[in-house]
């Protein structure tokens, strides 16, 4: 199955240490998006990229979270300083080339990271 | 400000009939549409889309429906099977040069009874 990975599936952090989340797309796309999901919400988009580039970043929050696509490696997806707010999971999608119009995002299994 | 919104948190319905989950969007802009389902602890997965060039596309057992100028869109599943019973989320993409992003509804759990 070369679908879109994602780990670890659970993480665990208390208070101030941070989290670092790992996603590794279909074999072949280039491009990465980070979603967040909220107890009882639908998926809020975080941030996209591409190899080495961040496209758009326009639903990241503006402290602690950071994100890339290095050359080589999965895309990683980092929280510092964690808060309890950030208990979410955390779903990464990849698609081919640009989404939107015909272009299709593929999902993840998610992370689900729980901030004590 | 919810630009897609899924109405009905819920939705139960007989083995066999039709499963109808609705959705609505207030961005014009949005010119191409998924719908995704989601079981517990599993990520999204794309059942079915629709350019905003079309009114309906359907796969099988699956049909979406789109209606511009009400800006809504449906997903009609029939006939509704047990395995059915999943989250449903509707998602919209702004045009290509204008974002990659996919806003998503708040999602319908749809309930299908043996």
């Amino acid at each position: 199955n070369a679908g879109v990975m994602q780990n670890p599936r659970h993480l665990v952090r208390r208070r101030g240490q941070e989290a670092r989340l790992r996603c590794s797309p279909v074999k072949g796309h280039s491009h990465v998006y980070w979603y967040r999901q909220l107890p009882e919400e639908g998926l809020k988009f975080m941030v996209y990229l591409q190899k080495e580039n961040i496209i758009d970043e326009s639903g990241m929050p503006k402290e602690r979270f950071s994100a890339e696509f290095p050359k080589e490696g999965p895309s990683i997806l980092r929280i510092q300083q964690v808060v309890r707010g950030d208990s979410a999971a955390y779903f990464c999608a990849s698609s081919p080339r640009k989404g939107g119009g015909t272009d299709t995002q593929y999902f993840g299994p998610g992370t689900r990271l729980t901030v004590l | 400000d919810q630009q897609v919104k899924q109405n009905s948190p819920s939705l139960s319905v007989q083995e066999g009939r039709i499963s109808i989950l609705n959705c609505d969007y207030t961005n014009s802009m949005f010119d191409y549409f998924l719908w995704y389902k989601k079981y517990p602890a599993e990520g999204p997965t794309f059942l079915i889309s629709i350019s905003s060039i079309k009114d309906k596309n359907e796969d099988g057992r699956f049909t979406v429906f789109l209606n511009k100028s009400a800006k809504h869109l449906s997903l009609h599943i029939v006939p509704s099977q047990p395995g059915d019973s999943a989250v449903y989320f509707c998602a919209a993409s702004p045009p290509r040069n204008a974002g990659n992003m996919l806003t998503f509804g708040g999602g319908t759990r749809l309930m299908v009874k043996p």
